[in-house]
């Protein structure tokens, strides 16, 4: 079974500077997808950014961009410039590109809570 | 576009009680529909997967017939908590997956606070 792993529980960043987030995941197969999630405390889960485990190009949206490493199993989110509206639980998912028995499922990492300070 | 949302968004209820929360996409017809509960600062969990016109399929250790989901139409999903217990207080998220545009992507609705006296 696939597992995903932050091994930050908590970051902090001064606005307008950059963080990364690290997250790591185990899995044999060899095409799938990766997402970043972002909680803020309303709780509304909203997606941050995705990436497609076959294209070799990180993926970018305005100020996140991720350095996917496939061989090393790493997923990555740099967030630049950061903002106080950043602040929020930030979860690393992991999908497999099948979609037979129960595989499109998202299998979450623990999550990493950033704070922005002013 | 892909709009997903939850009534209620806060639910209080008796002990005993039955508890219905819908899940809809507002945008897009969702083919598949994923339920999960979320505790306090933990991740979420994934309870069941429904699809349109067919049963749920449940995750090791969720009880079925505790949890009942139906997914009726490829706009709306339901979750009931039956027979609710204090231990069934929770955040319940539903997720749908756009199968027309980034199948593989899912939207989150704004999930429902269950409190159960």
């Amino acid at each position: 079974a696939q597992t995903v792993t932050q091994s930050q529980p908590e970051m902090s960043v001064q606005e307008a500077e950059t963080v990364t987030l690290s997250c790591t995941y185990d899995t044999s197969e060899s095409d799938y997808y990766l997402f970043w999630y972002k909680q803020p405390p309303s709780r509304q889960m909203i997606l941050v950014i995705r990436q497609e485990a076959y294209k070799q190009q990180n993926a970018t949206e305005n100020r996140f961009s991720v350095n996917f490493q496939k061989a090393a199993k790493s997923f990555s989110l740099k967030i630049s410039d950061s903002q106080l509206g950043d602040a929020a639980m930030y979860f690393c998912a992991y999908r497999s590109h099948s979609t037979q028995g129960g595989s499109e499922k998202l299998v979450f990492g623990k999550g990493t809570k950033l704070t922005v300070n002013p | 576009g892909a709009v997903v949302s939850q009534h209620p968004s806060w639910v209080i209820c008796k002990s005993g009680t039955s508890v219905k929360i819908e899940c809809r996409s507002l945008d897009f017809q969702a083919t598949t529909m994923f339920w999960y509960r979320q505790f306090p600062k933990q991740s979420l969990m994934l309870m069941a997967t429904s699809n349109e016109g067919s049963k749920a399929t449940y995750e090791q250790g969720v009880e079925k017939d505790k949890f009942l989901i139906n997914h009726a139409s490829l706009t709306l999903s339901t979750l009931t908590v039956t027979s609710a217990h204090p231990e069934d207080s929770s955040f319940y998220i539903c997720s749908a997956r756009d199968g027309a545009v980034y199948q593989e992507t899912q939207y989150f609705g704004p999930g429902t606070r269950l409190l159960v006296l």
